[in-house]
């Protein structure tokens, strides 16, 4: 099993829709999440973090953790054709204070249809 | 202009050459990573440094060497660079201190022919 796995895609929605990108996680110690976009032949952008249980919105991006099952989501609400990019979930896996690491998915691509 | 930096951001090079990638930031951090990404793959760490004396080995550090010049700075070298190395490479930075958030800079597209 892999430490971070996402759902590769394509992922394609309808512009102004709601897009749900998923991603879960093997180390149940894990207590930091991070969503990254990349746009092709550009590198990661940290646009979302999430550090305890529950959601967290900004803008028209929320997180949603789900530490019980061991899944990390990321919707990006009225979609635009801007948002079109690969997404990368990154958690830290087996690291503490001190020792900050963090094991990243292979990312899902996201098309946003005008 | 750009907190984190890296150069070269794109080279061309042979089998069996050496080559270094530079990487420096004005963010004050004291952690500094090296990454490599392959379609498929994602992104495997190589190499990482939380202060100057630090160095420690990612997944995939054969083949790799790194130098922590400074706190600002960070290099990766191929020693006798092979095809296979071929990749997109970046370099990141964080605070650390209890906080796992990673930025990164604009990439060196590196070609081993």
């Amino acid at each position: 099993q892999k430490e971070v796995e996402q759902n590769s895609g394509p992922l394609s929605v309808p512009e102004g829709a709601i897009a749900s990108l998923n991603c879960t996680y093997s180390d149940r110690g894990s207590q930091s999440f991070f969503w990254y976009r990349q746009y092709s032949g550009k590198s990661p952008e940290l646009i979302m973090f999430i550090y305890s249980n529950g959601d967290k919105e900004d803008g028209r991006f929320t997180a949603q953790l789900n530490k019980a099952s061991q899944y990390v989501s990321l919707l990006i609400r009225d979609s635009q054709p801007s948002d079109s990019a690969t997404y990368l979930c990154a958690v830290n896996i087996g690291s503490n204070f001190g020792n900050e690491k963090l094991t990243f998915g292979t990312g899902t691509r996201l098309t946003i249809i005008p | 202009d750009a907190d984190v930096t890296q150069t070269p951001r794109n080279r061309i090079t042979k089998t069996g050459k050496r080559i270094m990638l530079e990487c420096s930031q004005t963010k004050g951090h004291d952690r500094m990573y090296w990454y490599r990404q392959d379609p498929g793959l994602g992104l495997r760490l190589i190499y990482y440094s939380f202060d100057v004396k630090d160095i420690n080995k990612g997944e995939i550090s054969d083949g790799y060497s790194v130098s922590r010049q400074a706190q600002a700075k960070f290099s990766l070298s191929l020693e006798s660079a092979i095809p296979n190395q071929t990749a997109l490479y970046f370099c990141a930075t964080s605070l650390g201190r209890g906080t796992y958030e990673q930025y990164f800079g604009p990439g060196t597209r590196l070609t081993v022919t």
